[in-house]
């Protein structure tokens, strides 16, 4: 099976422009969680789909936000960027499920780098 | 801190020498995970271990499981300068779907 894909791997934007991140799942995968990772903050988790619903969600503000496609894809889109958002940006992928207890184990793609100058 | 702590925060050995990573959590959980991660890239799934469960090997690894002291242990045995990478625990609580709680990695340096 193809592993998770992100697409674009680098992106440099300006401050107070927005971005959209694309991260495409293991095939049959049905849950996409989305990390941000920095080297002050280390792994932080943003927010996570199951089919096309936001079931979890991180503590960021309202700039991040993200959606699920019926296919399992998913986006997630910052606004009005600002310099702390840069950062190294991972989306995983998992079978995910009703069941809360069901191991929750994640494959992740190669991440976005944003730089916001 | 929810989050999996790990310890040593940095590691440094030479090839050939078995490498431990300890990893600490604070709540009850479904599973604990690990992961490598090489520089700048993305994480890299080594292995699951369930929370009834006590020991697990995947090649070189070996990792453990003590839910009485919510400790969990990496060993990678037999370094080699390809693991040379963050080695980070992250604990699946089973109630906060979708969602694992990471620690700040171990950075490992295994010398030639």
């Amino acid at each position: 099976k193809a592993g998770v894909t992100q697409t674009p791997r680098y992106l440099i934007k300006t401050r107070g422009q927005q971005v959209t991140l694309s991260c495409s799942p293991i095939s049959g995968h049905r849950s996409v969680s989305w990390y941000q990772q920095t080297p002050g903050q280390g792994l932080q988790f943003l927010f996570e789909y199951f089919s096309e619903t936001q079931r979890n969600k991180g503590n960021f503000p309202g700039r991040f936000s993200g959606r699920q496609f019926s296919n399992s894809r998913s986006e997630m889109n910052v606004s009005t960027l600002e310099l702390g958002d840069s950062a190294l940006y991972l989306c995983a992928s998992s079978l995910g499920g009703g069941r809360i207890l069901v191991a929750n184990e994640q494959f992740f793609g190669p991440g976005t780098r944003l730089t916001v100058l | 801190s929810q989050q999996g702590e790990e310890d040593p925060q940095a590691l440094s050995i030479q090839e050939g020498e078995n490498a431990t990573m300890n990893c600490s959590y604070k709540t009850s959980i479904n599973n604990l995970q690990w992961y490598r991660q090489n520089s700048g890239r993305g994480l890299v799934h080594l292995i699951l271990i369930r929370s009834n469960e006590r020991e697990k090997h995947s090649g070189r690894l070996r990792v453990t499981l003590d839910t009485s002291k919510k400790s969990s242990s990496l060993l990678i045995t037999a370094s080699r300068a390809a693991d040379t990478a963050s080695y980070f625990c992250a604990v699946d609580r089973g109630s906060t779907l979708g969602r694992l709680y990471f620690g700040r990695g171990t950075q490992l340096t295994v010398w030639p």
